[in-house]
């Protein structure tokens, strides 16, 4: 079983939709979260960042972290097809070094 | 931008070749990171440094070995190249504690392996 799990898609929505992408996790040791969005090859672009449990905003887009779950989530409003990407949910442990560890990452396709 | 530099973008080389990738961290960052990604495939996790000492390893191939410098620039050499070495390698670096803080990519290098 991976660490991470994160389903690869492809998930299309129309132009204008929620986006709601998730990640499960199986190792209680990760408590730091991120999201990436990454372009056809292109670097991995941070989205959102967070620590605790419970929701944070930013702008078109939010993340939530259920850590009693092992659950995480990132919705985009109002989609655009500027949007249309990979998206990657990411977490770290907090051990001496810190594993990251990313989910195979989600293909987004926005239609006009 | 997010300020990790890498180079070169683009790479085109024969098979046992040997080449290098460099990367240039952001300003202050401590850890780099490397990682693979072959075509549609996810991220593979292969070396991480923290002030010039290596930290964890992934599934790197012994023909592949890395550095960090002391002014905190990496470098990733592949030797011996094989067809299947073709990939993009992304750099990435983060401040602070290894244990914290967000990890920002450079563009990335295309190794194409003919």
């Amino acid at each position: 079983q991976k660490e991470v799990e994160q389903d690869p898609g492809p998930l299309s929505v129309p132009e204008g939709a929620i986006v709601s992408l998730n990640c499960t996790y199986s190792n209680s040791a990760f408590q730091y979260f991120m999201w990436y969005r990454q372009y056809s090859r292109k670097g991995p672009e941070l989205l959102m960042y967070t620590y605790s449990s419970g929701n944070k905003e930013d702008g078109r887009f939010t993340a939530q972290v259920d850590k009693s779950s092992k659950y995480i989530s990132l919705f985009i409003r109002d989609s655009q097809p500027s949007d249309s990407a990979t998206y990657l949910c990411a977490m770290i442990t907090t051990d001496s070094w810190g594993k990251f560890q990313f989910g195979a990452g989600t293909q987004v396709v926005v239609t006009p | 931008d997010s300020g990790v530099t890498q180079t070169p973008k683009h790479l085109i080389t024969a098979t046992g070749q040997r080449v290098t990738l460099r990367c240039s961290p952001r300003s202050g960052d401590l850890s780099v990171y490397w990682y693979q990604q072959s075509l549609d495939q996810g991220l593979q996790f292969l070396i991480q440094y923290y002030n010039g000492e290596e930290r964890a390893k992934g599934n790197i191939l012994e023909r592949f070995s890395a550095q960090q410098f002391p002014d905190l620039h990496s470098e990733l050499n592949l030797s011996s190249l094989e067809l299947g070495d073709s990939a993009l390698y992304f750099c990435a670096s983060k401040r602070g504690a290894p244990n914290t803080g967000e990890l920002f990519f450079g563009e990335g290098s295309r190794l194409t392996v003919l």
